[in-house]
């Protein structure tokens, strides 16, 4: 079973820019979560979705989005970069509802200069 | 005080020794994570429990829940164990649960 993909798996852009950043998650999980972890504020909680529908977010500003498609694949989207938001951005997916173990993917290292 | 406390922030071990790291918390919580964090990024799950004892291998969690506490630890720690681990607590729940994260615990076991 192929395992949870990231791309691009770095990107630098420049302040005030916009960038979206897509994982794939492992056939037939429905749960893809996003996690932003930089050295300062370690690893935090963006947002989760499930079949389509945002289901949880995490305390970050609105210039965070995502989106999830048909095929549990999804995106994050960032607009109006900041300097701070030079981060390494992971995804993770899971079965369905509950607490169940999350896998992650290999992340995006992103670069704002 | 952060909701999740990790101890100790770094560890150094020779090949072979036991390991323990340790997580407080200071929320109710419905499960509790422990991941690994190699060089280069990529996380990897270990466990997820809440109650008890897990086992996989060299590696061992507990968590006690009436004392908010769990550690994680490694039989015969061997160089490549060396990495980062993150406790990560769920609390809440349904669709409006919170993930909380340890600062992480970076061990490094010398040959």
């Amino acid at each position: 079973k192929a395992g949870v993909t990231q791309t691009p798996r770095y990107l630098i852009k420049t302040r005030g820019q916009q960038v979206t950043l897509s994982c794939s998650p492992i056939s037939g999980h429905r749960s893809v979560s996003w996690y932003q972890q930089t050295p300062g504020q370690g690893l935090q909680f963006l947002f989760e979705y499930f079949s389509e529908t945002q289901r949880n977010k995490g305390n970050f500003p609105g210039r965070f989005s995502g989106r999830q498609f048909s095929n549990s694949r999804s995106e994050m989207n960032v607009s109006t970069l900041e300097l701070g938001d030079s981060a390494l951005y992971l995804c993770a997916s899971r079965r369905d509802k509950g607490p169940y173990e999350q896998y992650f993917g290999p992340g995006t290292r992103l670069t704002v200069t | 005080k952060n909701e999740v406390e990790q101890s100790p922030q770094n560890l150094t071990a020779q090949e072979g020794e036991f390991i323990t790291i340790n997580c407080s918390y200071s929320v109710g919580i419905s499960a509790l994570h422990w991941l690994q964090q190699h060089p280069g990024g990529g996380i990897v799950s270990l466990f997820m429990l809440s109650s008890g004892k897990k086992k996989h291998g060299r590696l061992i969690a507990t968590i006690n829940i009436q004392e908010k506490h769990s550690s994680l630890h490694i039989t015969a720690s061997h160089p490549r164990d060396s990495a980062v681990y993150i406790c990560a607590v769920r609390s809440g729940g349904g669709s409006n649960y919170k993930l909380t994260f340890g600062k992480g615990t970076l061990l490094t076991v010398n040959p």
